[in-house]
């Protein structure tokens, strides 16, 4: 089983349509959780970090479910601009920082 | 502005040669890492710096080589004992152990693509 595990898509998304999806982590211990876009043949940007049940940042909700161990993105009110690459991003603390483990990315296409 | 600054952008290697890729930041971070993306894969970390002069193996570190001789800097090597270089590399830096809540948050410079001749 994969430390980090995501649906690659792709997600194809109505422009101002809501889109939603998860990512599943193995270490029950994991601390922080990140979510980066990553746009074609560029370099990952950090879109939020998600520290505790959820973070919600403009058009973008993060939520957590430690139970399940699986953390959701959901993108309100698409624009063609939010197409891209999520990648879900796990701190396992299993060093004491620095150690990220990265899923393989979910894609986005938002269509007109 | 501060930021990573990885080059080259694109990069060719002949068979039984090394090359370096640099990575450089002004972020004051102490902490570098590279990694190595492969189509439809996760990052896959090579090597990673939590301070000036001492560096770890990551998962994937068997051909690859680095330093760590000054905060700004962390160059990886590709040796020829790298079978399969073809890749994106990128390099990363995050804050440290004195970062706080923010310590583990990575940003990553703009890529080397690097292929072989």
């Amino acid at each position: 089983r994969k430390e980090v595990e995501q649906d690659p898509g792709p997600f194809n998304v109505p422009e101002g349509a809501t889109v939603a999806f998860n990512c599943t982590y193995s270490n029950s211990a994991s601390q922080s959780f990140f979510w980066y876009r990553q746009d074609c043949r560029k370099e990952p940007k950090l879109l939020m970090s998600v520290y505790s049940s959820g973070n919600e940042d403009g058009r973008f909700t993060a939520q957590l479910n430690r139970a399940s161990q699986y953390i959701s993105l959901l993108i309100r009110d698409s624009k063609l601009s939010d197409s891209a690459t999520y990648l879900c991003v796990v701190n396992p603390l299993t060093d004491s920082w620095g150690k990220l483990q990265f899923g393989a990315g979910t894609q986005v296409v938002v269509t007109p | 502005d501060g930021g990573i600054t990885q080059s080259p952008k694109y990069l060719f290697r002949k068979e039984g040669q090394n090359v370096t890729l640099s990575c450089e930041q002004n972020l004051n971070h102490d902490a570098m890492y590279w990694y190595r993306q492969d189509p439809g894969q996760g990052l896959r970390l090579i090597y990673y710096s939590q301070i000036v002069n001492d560096f770890q193996k990551g998962d994937i570190a068997e051909g690859y080589s680095v330093s760590r001789e000054k905060k700004e800097s962390f160059p990886l090597t590709v040796t020829s004992a790298q079978k399969n270089p073809t890749a994106f590399y990128l390099c990363a830096s995050s804050i440290g152990a004195s970062g706080g809540p923010a310590k583990n948050i990575q940003y990553f410079g703009a890529g080397t693509r690097l292929s072989v001749l």
